[in-house]
């Protein structure tokens, strides 16, 4: 168990839909990385929240955005839901900042578009 | 090309071999890392490093950064080694935050 807690497990939803998938860190780290990872594309960095604060971006679509609260727990928002979303949704914490520290992952959120 | 590549993309072996997997990468890098995935999806770390060789169990990963390669190393591999295993780089240009590149993964078959 690394910690990082993800819900819901599993999602199906049909296209056009939105749909909000929620990470908490391990106690004590400030960075919530979010990533996807698809049969096509493999896992992908998407955004990356250090203490409240967006840090970086990678292939997020402008379709989806992200937040991450003063508790420390992320939200990824996915709106206008296309059949090519599908994918497992990780996100990963670390103690954070700008030194590399290790990545611990959650369990991760399976996304079935329909 | 992928910043990040991996040989092989799939390997079986029996019980009690040696295994090795490589990985090369055309980035700059404050880390590398060796991830786990088993079937059921969940990702494990096993190792970061910058520099050298650890080892743990088991496994062994090395890095070299001059020529831009790391290799993880199972020793008397186990069925219950049967996973993917993904290595992932941090890069170290600029605007990168310590998240990662990762490479296809290498599944990982041990037969008993």
């Amino acid at each position: 168990d690394s910690g990082v807690t993800q819900t819901p497990k599993h999602l199906i939803t049909a296209t056009g839909q939105r749909v909000t998938l929620r990470c908490s860190p391990r106690s004590g780290d400030l960075s919530v990385y979010w990533y996807q990872q698809s049969l096509d594309q493999g896992l992908q960095f998407l955004i990356h929240y250090y203490n409240g604060e967006e840090r970086a971006k990678g292939n997020i679509l402008e379709r989806f955005s992200a937040q991450q609260f003063p508790d420390l727990h992320s939200e990824l928002n996915l709106s206008s839901l296309e059949l090519g979303d599908s994918a497992l949704y990780f996100c990963a914490s670390s103690v954070g900042g700008r030194a590399v520290y290790e990545q611990y992952f959650g369990p991760g959120t399976r996304l079935t578009v329909t | 090309k992928n910043e990040v590549e991996q040989s092989p993309q799939n390997l079986t072996a029996q019980e009690g071999e040696f295994i090795t997997i490589n990985c090369s990468y055309s980035v700059g890098i404050s880390a590398l890392h060796w991830l786990q995935q088993h079937p059921g999806g969940g990702i494990v770390s096993l190792f970061m490093l910058s520099s050298g060789k650890k080892k743990h169990g088991r496994l062994i990963a090395t890095i070299n950064i001059q020529e831009k390669h790391s290799s993880l190393h199972i020793t008397a591999s186990h069925p219950r080694d049967s996973a993917v295993y993904i290595c992932a780089v941090t890069p170290n240009y600029g605007g990168s935050q310590g998240n990662l590149i990762f490479g296809k993964g290498t599944k990982l078959s041990v037969k008993p």
